[in-house]
């Protein structure tokens, strides 16, 4: 079975800070994976994606986030954090089901 | 524009009551998702649809229903066999597999039993 673990549940940040946000997951086969973020009072948004290709990976207003196969890691990366970046992020994976799991999320609160 | 869209925004249900819950796209996808979001909880997998007249419980399927009579709407009804419904409900949508673009969601619907 799929799942998708992170490990912080509140990160609290001064602004121009760097951020990083774990995440693992636990899938033997294939896997395609995605940052979303959720900002106060708004719906889901993708930030970033990974199915193939440079394990490296840009999003969105500066994201980035690497994925390491060998420790089943989908790390999300920001040099300098603002506070608008203040939101909830979800890590997710699609794996042999088709159907997209969700991590816990991790809120952040960037403060100004 | 495309999109989805949910509603109502606000939902209020009295306890033994069933309620349903609207999910409508014009992104032309062919599957479509019913997610749970309860804190400390990220969300959960209630139903999915990859087609027409085709669904698949998901993770938390008990005491939810759904039906897929047309491309466009999935509706969830929220019966009164599930224990604990107050919780913020999100529809997404993909093509068909969604692996690789990933899923498009709505706003949510919030969902009070009182």
């Amino acid at each position: 079975a799929q799942s998708v673990s992170q490990h912080n549940h509140h990160v609290i940040l001064s602004e121009a800070a760097s951020l990083e946000l774990g995440c693992n997951y636990s899938y033997g086969g294939t896997v395609n994976l995605f940052w979303y973020v959720q900002y106060p009072g708004q719906h889901l948004q993708l930030l970033l994606k990974y199915f193939s290709g440079d394990p490296l990976v840009k999003g969105i207003k500066g994201f980035e986030a690497e994925f390491i196969k060998s420790k089943f890691s989908f790390n999300l990366r920001k040099p300098s954090v603002q506070w608008s970046d203040t939101a909830e992020y979800f890590c997710a994976v699609i794996g042999g089901a088709n159907n997209l799991f969700f991590g816990t999320g991790t809120r952040l609160t960037v403060i100004p | 524009d495309g999109g989805i869209t949910q509603s109502p925004k606000y939902l209020f249900r009295k306890e033994g009551q069933n309620v349903t819950l609207s999910c409508e796209q014009n992104l032309n996808h062919d599957a479509m998702y019913w997610y749970r979001q309860d804190p400390g909880q990220g969300l959960r997998l209630i139903y999915y649809s990859q087609i027409v007249n085709d669904f698949q419980k998901g993770d938390i399927a008990e005491g939810y229903s759904v039906s897929r009579e047309k491309k466009e709407s999935f509706p969830l009804t929220v019966t009164s066999a599930q224990k604990n419904p107050t919780a913020f409900y999100l529809c997404a949508s993909s093509i068909a597999g969604g692996q690789t673009y990933g899923y498009t969601f709505g706003s949510g619907t919030r969902l009070t039993v009182v």
